[in-house]
């Protein structure tokens, strides 16, 4: 089964630090994605990745930065975390060009920042 | 962009019942239309997908019918259980693309 794990399922952070979201697949993917789900908008795409060291902007990418330097780890970065940037965090993979296009999502990570 | 739109956003039905979600898309380019199922405390998980080659498509008790013309796509489940209670995702791409704009999701529960 393919499996991606997100590195906290509950986190508080305070206004202005720096926040790490990580996540990890193993199944060899070569697509990566970050959205946030809010109540009422759905699932937004903030950044993905389609090969070690690239990336994309998504719909939402102001205020987030990604990296990824391994093709299993995925990594979303709040700069400067706002109160505005309290949500839920999903990271997904799927293959790349040629393979399924179904998208594995994570068990989500709920971001609060007071 | 694609904009996608989702209705309705909650939908109540007695177990047993059919269930109709409904999705317009704004993107003619747009040829590859999955659905996604979250449970409580989970992920979105696929559930069934359709291509705009084809006009409608049946997997046990859930179908999904797609109006390329009108662009709108529709999933349906029918014989309703109280397992089926979770919030449902429509969305919509490019088959050879990586990116899916999702809809805003409708919140199902199915009262036994």
């Amino acid at each position: 089964d393919v499996k991606v794990t997100q590195s906290s399922r509950y986190l508080v952070k305070r206004t202005g630090e720096k926040v790490f979201l990580e996540c990890v697949q193993d199944m060899d993917h070569e697509n990566m994605f970050w959205y946030r789900q809010d109540p009422g908008l759905g699932l937004r795409l903030i950044y993905f990745s389609y090969d070690v060291k690239m990336k994309e902007k998504g719909d939402i990418p102001e205020g987030y930065s990604v990296s990824r330097e391994k093709k299993e780890r995925f990594s979303l970065i709040l700069e400067s975390a706002s109160t505005n940037q309290t949500s839920m965090y999903l990271c997904a993979s799927s293959f790349g060009q040629g393979g399924s296009y179904e998208q594995y999502f994570g068990p989500g990570t709920r971001l609060t920042v007071t | 962009g694609e904009n996608v739109e989702q209705h309705p956003s909650t939908l109540s039905v007695q177990e047993g019942d059919s269930a109709v979600i409904k999705c317009t898309y704004s993107d003619s380019a747009s040829n590859y239309f999955p659905w996604y199922k979250q449970e409580l405390g989970k992920g979105p998980q696929l559930i069934i997908d359709i291509r705009s080659n084809v006009g409608e498509k049946k997997d046990q008790r859930i179908a999904v019918t797609l109006n390329k013309t009108a662009k709108h796509f529709s999933l349906h489940i029918t014989e309703t259980q109280p397992e089926d209670s979770a919030v449902y995702f429509c969305a919509a791409g490019m088959e050879y693309g990586n990116k899916l704009v999702f809809g805003a999701g409708t919140i199902l529960r199915v009262k036994s």
